[in-house]
């Protein structure tokens, strides 16, 4: 199985300012054959699901903000939310879908 | 768009069997790969198993090969798991879901509103 290892596990950001949560896979997700790193993030809310924000490691999901950017390759990966929003409090996952597919163990993300 | 809408919560003993639905609607269950994940409280989604466009049947993660079914019902599109031999360690809000990309591995786009399991004796 393929393990994901974020970090930090939790972080503290003030309003507007920027957040960035890491996440590496103990093997790599490139895909060779397309050249796509199997890569996604979530958001989740409390009693709520998982949501996909990011995914192919850099491609926006639809009605997801600008403010969130996914970068990285092969084995490492970031999370960027440019100018943290009140509304951004939550916990953050990247998954990977190159074979099955794993969480990593989270990000819990709040106002300092 | 794709809504799904699963059962009621459950409570089991330990070493009994739960069975959860989830209605799809938008869609019929041929047109899509349906998951299941589970969420312990406090812990990171997990991975069950599902339906693998690529090989053309269902897969389960090795950790609950053997306890684990995954059946569609084409008729009511309707998809169905099925744990056996409940522990403890398998309380548990469990989730069905899917996604609509023309693409054979992808991200979940779509998910139930979740199932709460609780064993417990």
């Amino acid at each position: 199985d393929i393990v994901m290892t974020q970090s930090p596990e939790s972080l503290a950001v003030s309003l507007g300012e920027r957040a960035t949560i890491n996440c590496k896979s103990s093997q790599s997700v490139l895909h060779s054959s397309n050249s796509k790193n199997y890569l996604a993030w979530y958001q989740q809310k409390p009693g709520q699901p998982p949501k996909v924000l990011i995914y192919w490691a850099s491609t926006r999901d639809s009605g997801v903000p600008d403010r969130f950017s996914g970068s990285g390759s092969g084995t490492d990966f970031t999370l960027t939310i440019s100018s943290l929003q009140a509304e951004d409090v939550a916990v953050y996952y990247c998954q990977q879908y190159y074979s099955q597919y794993t969480f990593g163990q989270g990000t819990k993300l709040e106002i300092k | 768009q794709v809504h799904l809408v699963q059962s009621g919560a459950e409570v089991k003993k330990p070493g009994a069997s739960v069975k959860v639905s989830c209605k799809i609607s938008g869609y019929s269950v041929t047109e899509l790969s349906m998951h299941w994940v589970r969420q312990a409280p406090g812990k990171e989604p997990e991975w069950l198993g599902g339906y693998d466009a690529e090989y053309g049947k269902t897969i389960y993660a090795q950790k609950f090969q053997g306890r684990v079914t995954m059946t569609e019902d084409t008729s009511t599109d309707t998809a169905h798991m099925e744990l056996s031999r409940l522990r403890s360690e398998d309380t548990a809000v469990y989730y069905c879901t899917t996604w609509t990309r023309l693409e054979v591995q992808s991200p979940f786009d779509y998910w139930g509103q979740g199932t709460l399991v609780t064993v417990s004796s």
